[in-house]
Protein backbone atom coordinates (compact mmCIF):
# COMPACT_ATOMS: atom_id res chain seq x y z
CA UNK A 1 0.00 0.00 0.00
CA UNK A 2 1.00 3.45 -0.31
CA UNK A 3 2.18 5.40 2.59
CA UNK A 4 0.56 8.47 1.33
CA UNK A 5 -0.55 11.14 -1.03
CA UNK A 6 1.37 13.74 -3.27
CA UNK A 7 -0.42 17.24 -4.10
CA UNK A 8 -0.92 17.93 -6.93
CA UNK A 9 -0.93 15.15 -9.11
CA UNK A 10 -0.46 16.92 -11.71
CA UNK A 11 1.40 20.27 -11.91
CA UNK A 12 2.40 22.23 -15.56
CA UNK A 13 4.53 25.22 -15.75
CA UNK A 14 6.34 27.62 -17.43
CA UNK A 15 10.19 27.91 -17.64
CA UNK A 16 11.24 29.77 -14.88
CA UNK A 17 8.36 29.67 -12.86
CA UNK A 18 9.24 27.43 -9.16
CA UNK A 19 7.37 24.21 -8.97
CA UNK A 20 5.67 23.12 -5.13
CA UNK A 21 4.46 19.75 -4.85
CA UNK A 22 3.08 18.36 -1.39
CA UNK A 23 3.51 15.07 0.43
CA UNK A 24 1.43 13.49 3.14
CA UNK A 25 2.18 10.50 4.83
CA UNK A 26 0.37 8.56 7.34
CA UNK A 27 2.90 6.93 10.20
CA UNK A 28 5.70 7.87 12.04
CA UNK A 29 9.29 8.18 9.99
CA UNK A 30 12.99 8.06 10.67
CA UNK A 31 13.43 9.77 7.50
CA UNK A 32 12.00 11.19 4.09
CA UNK A 33 13.22 10.81 0.38
CA UNK A 34 12.49 12.66 -2.76
CA UNK A 35 13.25 11.10 -5.83
CA UNK A 36 12.52 12.08 -9.52
CA UNK A 37 11.70 9.41 -12.45
CA UNK A 38 11.92 10.24 -16.26
CA UNK A 39 9.57 8.95 -18.72
CA UNK A 40 8.98 5.59 -16.34
CA UNK A 41 12.33 4.24 -16.10
CA UNK A 42 14.71 4.57 -12.56
CA UNK A 43 14.35 6.84 -9.48
CA UNK A 44 17.19 9.37 -8.91
CA UNK A 45 17.59 9.87 -5.78
CA UNK A 46 17.23 13.76 -4.91
CA UNK A 47 17.16 14.80 -1.26
CA UNK A 48 17.04 13.32 1.95
CA UNK A 49 15.56 15.25 5.17
CA UNK A 50 15.66 13.27 8.33
CA UNK A 51 12.99 13.46 10.83
CA UNK A 52 14.68 16.17 12.86
CA UNK A 53 15.11 18.83 10.32
CA UNK A 54 12.93 21.18 9.49
CA UNK A 55 14.08 22.25 6.14
CA UNK A 56 16.72 21.42 3.99
CA UNK A 57 18.29 22.82 0.54
CA UNK A 58 19.98 21.31 -2.21
CA UNK A 59 21.35 23.53 -5.40
CA UNK A 60 17.32 23.82 -6.87
CA UNK A 61 15.75 22.09 -4.50
CA UNK A 62 14.37 23.44 -1.07
CA UNK A 63 12.42 20.71 1.39
CA UNK A 64 10.54 21.10 4.25
CA UNK A 65 8.98 18.59 7.14
CA UNK A 66 6.65 19.06 9.62
CA UNK A 67 6.24 15.99 11.63
CA UNK A 68 3.39 17.03 13.56
CA UNK A 69 1.43 17.52 9.98
CA UNK A 70 2.72 14.35 8.90
CA UNK A 71 3.96 16.40 5.36
CA UNK A 72 6.54 17.52 3.51
CA UNK A 73 6.68 19.73 0.17
CA UNK A 74 9.59 19.67 -2.38
CA UNK A 75 10.38 23.34 -3.92
CA UNK A 76 12.44 23.50 -7.32
CA UNK A 77 13.33 27.15 -8.14
CA UNK A 78 14.12 28.30 -11.46
CA UNK A 79 12.74 25.59 -13.29
CA UNK A 80 13.97 24.28 -16.39
CA UNK A 81 12.61 21.76 -19.28
CA UNK A 82 14.97 18.74 -17.93
CA UNK A 83 12.85 19.14 -14.88
CA UNK A 84 10.02 17.35 -16.43
CA UNK A 85 9.64 14.28 -14.53
CA UNK A 86 7.44 12.46 -11.72
CA UNK A 87 8.21 13.26 -8.21
CA UNK A 88 7.98 10.80 -5.41
CA UNK A 89 7.82 11.67 -1.93
CA UNK A 90 9.23 7.83 0.26
CA UNK A 91 9.40 7.53 4.09
CA UNK A 92 11.69 5.27 6.02
CA UNK A 93 9.21 4.28 8.79
CA UNK A 94 9.72 4.16 12.52
CA UNK A 95 8.14 0.68 12.47
CA UNK A 96 9.28 -0.94 9.24
CA UNK A 97 13.10 -2.32 9.97
CA UNK A 98 14.49 0.58 8.50
CA UNK A 99 15.29 -1.01 5.22
CA UNK A 100 12.59 -0.14 3.22
CA UNK A 101 11.03 2.88 1.67
CA UNK A 102 7.12 3.49 1.09
CA UNK A 103 6.01 5.68 -1.85
CA UNK A 104 3.81 7.94 -2.46
CA UNK A 105 1.85 8.51 -5.89
CA UNK A 106 4.12 11.13 -7.21
CA UNK A 107 3.35 14.32 -8.63
CA UNK A 108 3.86 14.53 -12.61
CA UNK A 109 5.54 18.29 -13.80
CA UNK A 110 5.71 19.68 -16.71
CA UNK A 111 7.94 22.53 -17.53
CA UNK A 112 7.56 23.96 -21.14
CA UNK A 113 9.41 26.11 -22.76
CA UNK B 1 32.00 3.21 -11.94
CA UNK B 2 28.78 1.40 -13.18
CA UNK B 3 25.64 1.93 -11.81
CA UNK B 4 22.95 -0.60 -11.05
CA UNK B 5 22.15 -2.34 -14.17
CA UNK B 6 19.40 -4.24 -14.64
CA UNK B 7 18.35 -7.34 -17.23
CA UNK B 8 16.79 -7.16 -19.10
CA UNK B 9 14.90 -3.71 -19.77
CA UNK B 10 12.17 -5.46 -21.69
CA UNK B 11 10.31 -8.70 -21.30
CA UNK B 12 6.82 -10.25 -22.42
CA UNK B 13 5.56 -13.31 -21.39
CA UNK B 14 2.30 -15.20 -21.14
CA UNK B 15 -0.06 -15.73 -18.24
CA UNK B 16 1.29 -18.66 -16.01
CA UNK B 17 5.27 -18.50 -17.80
CA UNK B 18 8.06 -17.58 -14.73
CA UNK B 19 10.08 -14.82 -14.82
CA UNK B 20 13.76 -14.06 -13.98
CA UNK B 21 14.88 -10.54 -13.53
CA UNK B 22 18.61 -9.40 -12.53
CA UNK B 23 20.38 -6.85 -11.10
CA UNK B 24 23.60 -5.83 -10.08
CA UNK B 25 24.58 -3.20 -7.21
CA UNK B 26 27.01 -0.70 -7.62
CA UNK B 27 30.50 -2.08 -6.72
CA UNK B 28 30.80 -2.48 -2.87
CA UNK B 29 27.30 -1.76 -2.35
CA UNK B 30 25.86 -5.47 -0.19
CA UNK B 31 22.27 -4.28 0.30
CA UNK B 32 20.12 -4.70 -2.76
CA UNK B 33 16.23 -4.07 -3.05
CA UNK B 34 13.11 -4.95 -5.12
CA UNK B 35 10.46 -2.66 -5.73
CA UNK B 36 7.42 -3.45 -8.34
CA UNK B 37 5.89 -0.54 -9.88
CA UNK B 38 2.28 -0.41 -11.30
CA UNK B 39 1.62 2.12 -14.00
CA UNK B 40 0.26 5.23 -12.52
CA UNK B 41 0.95 4.57 -8.93
CA UNK B 42 4.64 4.58 -6.77
CA UNK B 43 6.93 1.59 -5.86
CA UNK B 44 5.93 -0.97 -3.41
CA UNK B 45 8.71 -2.38 -1.70
CA UNK B 46 9.24 -6.27 -2.38
CA UNK B 47 11.99 -7.71 -1.01
CA UNK B 48 15.22 -6.18 0.86
CA UNK B 49 18.14 -8.61 0.32
CA UNK B 50 22.07 -8.00 2.87
CA UNK B 51 25.05 -9.85 3.00
CA UNK B 52 23.09 -12.70 0.87
CA UNK B 53 20.18 -13.15 3.83
CA UNK B 54 16.40 -11.65 2.88
CA UNK B 55 16.59 -9.19 5.45
CA UNK B 56 12.50 -8.01 4.45
CA UNK B 57 9.54 -9.06 2.52
CA UNK B 58 7.02 -6.52 1.15
CA UNK B 59 3.13 -7.51 1.25
CA UNK B 60 3.61 -9.98 -2.22
CA UNK B 61 2.74 -13.50 -2.66
CA UNK B 62 4.85 -16.59 -2.38
CA UNK B 63 4.95 -16.56 -5.90
CA UNK B 64 7.90 -14.19 -5.87
CA UNK B 65 11.35 -14.71 -4.98
CA UNK B 66 14.63 -13.60 -5.02
CA UNK B 67 18.02 -14.38 -3.81
CA UNK B 68 21.14 -13.10 -3.67
CA UNK B 69 24.91 -14.63 -4.61
CA UNK B 70 28.25 -14.04 -3.17
CA UNK B 71 29.03 -10.90 -5.55
CA UNK B 72 25.94 -9.19 -4.36
CA UNK B 73 24.11 -9.22 -7.55
CA UNK B 74 20.70 -10.55 -7.18
CA UNK B 75 17.92 -12.17 -9.05
CA UNK B 76 14.04 -11.93 -8.60
CA UNK B 77 11.87 -14.60 -9.55
CA UNK B 78 8.00 -14.65 -10.52
CA UNK B 79 5.98 -18.11 -10.77
CA UNK B 80 2.98 -18.68 -12.40
CA UNK B 81 2.88 -15.06 -14.26
CA UNK B 82 -0.82 -13.01 -13.91
CA UNK B 83 -1.62 -10.16 -16.04
CA UNK B 84 -1.63 -8.02 -12.67
CA UNK B 85 2.06 -8.96 -12.44
CA UNK B 86 2.74 -6.23 -15.60
CA UNK B 87 4.79 -3.81 -14.05
CA UNK B 88 8.15 -1.94 -14.15
CA UNK B 89 10.59 -4.21 -11.46
CA UNK B 90 13.20 -1.63 -10.03
CA UNK B 91 16.31 -2.31 -8.22
CA UNK B 92 17.75 -0.29 -5.44
CA UNK B 93 21.43 -0.38 -4.17
CA UNK B 94 22.59 0.57 -1.20
CA UNK B 95 25.85 0.41 0.82
CA UNK B 96 24.26 -0.67 4.07
CA UNK B 97 21.05 -1.85 5.02
CA UNK B 98 18.86 0.60 6.78
CA UNK B 99 17.44 3.35 4.15
CA UNK B 100 18.87 6.17 5.63
CA UNK B 101 21.61 7.23 3.23
CA UNK B 102 19.22 6.88 0.31
CA UNK B 103 19.32 4.01 -2.69
CA UNK B 104 20.26 4.58 -6.05
CA UNK B 105 18.07 3.08 -8.73
CA UNK B 106 18.60 1.21 -11.97
CA UNK B 107 16.76 1.85 -14.91
CA UNK B 108 13.91 -1.05 -14.42
CA UNK B 109 12.93 -4.31 -16.28
CA UNK B 110 9.70 -3.56 -17.80
CA UNK B 111 7.75 -6.82 -17.57
CA UNK B 112 4.13 -7.60 -19.54
CA UNK B 113 2.28 -10.55 -19.37
CA UNK B 114 -0.05 -11.71 -21.87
Amino acid sequence: SQQGEEDPQALSIQEGENATMNCSYKTSINNLQWYRQNSGRGLVHLILIRSNEREKHSGRLRVTLDTSKKSSSLLITASRAADTASYFCATDGVTGGGNKLTFGTGTQLKVEL
Amino acid sequence: DAGVTQSPTHLIKTRGQQVTLRCSPISGHKSVSWYQQVLGQGPQFIFQYYEKEERGRGNFPDRFSARQFPNYSSELNVNALLLGDSALYLCASSLVRLANYGYTFGSGTRLTVV
